[in-house]
């Protein structure tokens, strides 16, 4: 199993660019999330869906949008890129009969703005 | 309202020593409690988890966990650090929603 993939693993935006980060999972997971780490403020939510079809916002959703068409796949697209959007973005994946809280998360993309 | 306290942002020991970093939290509702450690430019994973079956919980690479109801602390330890515990560790509370906290960067000098 690969676990949780996400792409790209960087990328640099000019303001005002849109683009989109892909996560896939092949656990077979319901639940998957989208968190952004700053340095020093621990991770925030941005969206996260409990299965297919399902996505609702998390604590900082503003400029970000998702979508959950299928159970492996969760992009998250950046539409008019801002430099308070300069971030790693981390995807992680949940199975509901674990632990509520326990995730497997990817390894990250890390995106500039400018 | 949930939250987690995680006192300083860097912990430097010897190669050897004890390792002990701190998490307190607060949460209205019976809580669960994770640590997860972050290796450099890599995702976060799990080392432990608490979730009422015992107070003490043992993790990955040597690391335990206690949970104390009285004092709301789920403080992380290691009895002798190694070079390749390097990393950041962050606590986190699932009670009403997922909560981390800001993390804390563990060094470990030779």
């Amino acid at each position: 199993n690969a676990g949780v993939t996400q792409t790209p693993k960087f990328r640099i935006l000019k303001i005002g660019q849109s683009m989109t980060l892909q996560c896939t999972q092949d656990m077979n997971h319901n639940y998957m999330y989208w968190y952004r780490q700053d340095p020093g403020m621990g991770l925030k939510l941005i969206y996260y869906s409990v299965g297919a079809g399902i996505t609702d916002k998390g604590e900082v959703p503003n400029g970000y949008n998702v979508s959950r068409s299928t159970t492996e796949d969760f992009p998250l697209r950046l539409e008019l890129a801002a430099p308070s959007q300069t971030s790693v973005y981390f995807c992680a994946s949940s199975y509901k009969g674990n632990t509520p809280g326990e995730l497997f998360f990817g390894e990250g993309s890390r995106l500039t703005v400018l | 309202a949930q939250s987690v306290t995680q006192l300083g942002s860097h912990v430097s020991v010897s190669e050897g020593a004890l390792v002990l970093l701190r998490c307190n939290y607060s949460s209205s509702v019976p809580p669960y409690l994770f640590w997860y450690v972050q290796y450099p430019n890599q995702g976060l994973q799990l080392l432990l988890k608490y979730t009422s079956a015992a107070t003490l919980v043992k993790g990955i690479n040597g690391f335990e966990a206690e949970f104390k109801k009285s004092e709301t602390s789920f403080h992380l330890t290691k009895p002798s650090a190694h070079m390749s515990d390097a990393a950041e560790y962050f606590c986190a509370v699932s009670g009403e929603k997922l909560t981390f906290g800001k993390g804390i960067t563990l060094s470990v000098r030779p």
